[in-house]
């Protein structure tokens, strides 16, 4: 059973260009997370998401990022227009249930280093 | 939210002693989670303790959990030089929240 994929596992993009960062959850497990950690900090939630359904988006700046998981294929975050304070790695993790008595464990990806210049 | 704070921030020790870390946090949680990240890695899942429990093992990891003082501590024993990492505690299930809020973890160096 493969394990949580995501790539790139490194991505560099000028400023002002697209950043496309892809995540395929572990077999069977439908609900997704999307964080992002700086150096030497610890990791901030910005998106969680189901098939098809964003179900909470309260840590994603409402401007040039965007999630989706589609009903068929990975869950993609999108973040327009780069500065270079996007630079950051991008860690998505899945779970295989959430209920009001998770959270439940999740199982991360190796993540995303995005380096903006 | 639910910050809360790991410390020490940083701790280095010599293979085979024991390493401590604490965690603490300020509202009521469903359960409370402790990861493990390797330098340029994803995070891997240690252990859960549920706001039922008290302590936890899983091998050489010991975990407790103080609902009256709202607090956690990771007891690694006898540790290695691979358990050089940084650990990070993440709690939720307030409000029912299903996400869980990390701290800035506890980097552990151990020495060979």
């Amino acid at each position: 059973n493969a394990g949580v994929m995501q790539n790139p596992r490194h991505l560099v993009r000028r400023r002002g260009q697209e950043a496309r960062l892809r995540c395929s959850p572990m077999k069977g497990h439908s609900h997704v997370y999307w964080y992002r950690q700086l150096p030497e900090e610890g990791l901030k939630f910005m998106v969680y998401l189901q098939k098809e359904n964003i179900i909470d988006e309260s840590g994603m700046p409402k401007e040039r990022f965007s999630a989706e998981f589609p009903k068929e294929g990975p869950s993609i975050l999108r973040i327009q227009q780069v500065v270079r304070g996007d630079s950051a790695a991008y860690f998505c993790a899945s779970s295989p249930v959430a209920d009001n008595r998770g959270p439940y464990e999740q199982y991360f990806g190796p993540g995303t280093r995005l380096t903006v210049t | 939210s639910q910050q809360g704070e790991e410390d020490p921030q940083a701790l280095s020790i010599q293979e085979g002693e024991n390493a401590t870390m604490n965690c603490s946090y300020k509202t009521s949680i469903n359960n409370l989670q402790w990861y493990r990240q390797n330098s340029g890695r994803g995070l891997v899942h240690l252990i859960l303790i549920r706001s039922n429990e008290r302590e936890k093992h899983s091998g050489r990891l010991r975990v407790t959990l103080d609902t009256s003082k709202k607090s956690s501590s990771l007891l690694i024993t006898a540790s290695r030089a691979a358990d050089t990492a940084s650990y990070f505690c993440a709690r939720g299930g307030s409000g029912g929240s299903y996400i869980p809020t990390f701290g800035r973890g506890t980097s552990l160096i151990v020495h060979p």
